[in-house]
């Protein structure tokens, strides 16, 4: 079953402790991103990767960290999470099928992420 | 700033009639709309979508209208059903933003509930 594979689904953390939250895909997808989902601003993207090492930020990358190492793997990091990085994120993944080529996103469960 | 908007927050419809969702953006460069469905505890799933050179895409039930002119486009839902209680999410795209990034710019969702 094609998927895209979010871990973990939820987390509670507290102010300034490192944490990962792993996105796997199953589809040879090339394209990966990472969304957050906040009351009244719709899904806003933080960081893409086109393809392995190739990564760049979206509109709200401040405080997020990515890698791309391998083409099924993107992880998004928070060194030293704050309150306001508490949100509901998503990656998604889609297949390149050119410039011009319009692709749709798969979309993991999402992460409900809580920093106290 | 929002460049896609969703203005109704809610919506609630009988069983089998229509269900009108309604989407308005303002960045002239965008040339790919999409529609996303989002139950609770899951990831966004793809509906339908519609590129700029057309102006209305069908797909079963669902129907997607493009109005370019004034920035607007709408998804029709016909009959409605119990199953179409969800959030829907208007999303929008344009090829050369970043080149190669396929950020979607999302509405921040209406959600519609089906009145048995």
């Amino acid at each position: 079953e094609a998927q895209v594979t979010q871990n973990p689904r939820y987390l509670i953390t507290v102010t300034g402790k490192k944490l990962t939250v792993t996105c796997s895909q199953n589809m040879n997808h090339e394209y990966m991103s990472w969304y957050r989902q906040d009351p009244g601003l719709g899904l806003r993207q933080i960081y893409y990767s086109m393809n392995v090492e190739v990564t760049d930020k979206g509109d709200v990358p401040e405080g997020y960290k990515v890698s791309r190492k391998e083409k099924r793997n993107f992880p998004l990091i928070l060194e030293s999470p704050s309150p306001n990085q508490t949100s509901l994120y998503f990656c998604a993944s889609s297949s390149d099928r050119g410039l011009f080529a319009k692709n749709i996103q798969y979309f993991g469960a999402g992460t409900r992420l809580s920093v106290l | 700033d929002q460049q896609v908007k969703q203005n109704s927050p809610s919506l609630s419809v009988q069983e089998g009639r229509i269900s009108i969702l309604n989407c308005d953006y303002t960045n002239s460069m965008f040339d790919y709309f999409l529609w996303y469905k989002k139950y609770p505890a899951e990831g966004p799933t793809f509906l339908i979508s519609i590129s700029s050179i057309k102006d209305k895409n069908e797909d079963g039930r669902f129907t997607v209208f493009l109005n370019k002119s004034a920035k607007h486009l709408s998804l029709h839902i016909v009959p409605s059903q119990p199953g179409d209680s969800a959030v829907y999410f208007c999303a929008a795209s344009f090829v050369l933003s970043n080149f190669g990034n396929e950020k979607l710019t999302f509405g921040t969702g209406t959600r519609l509930t089906i009145i048995p």
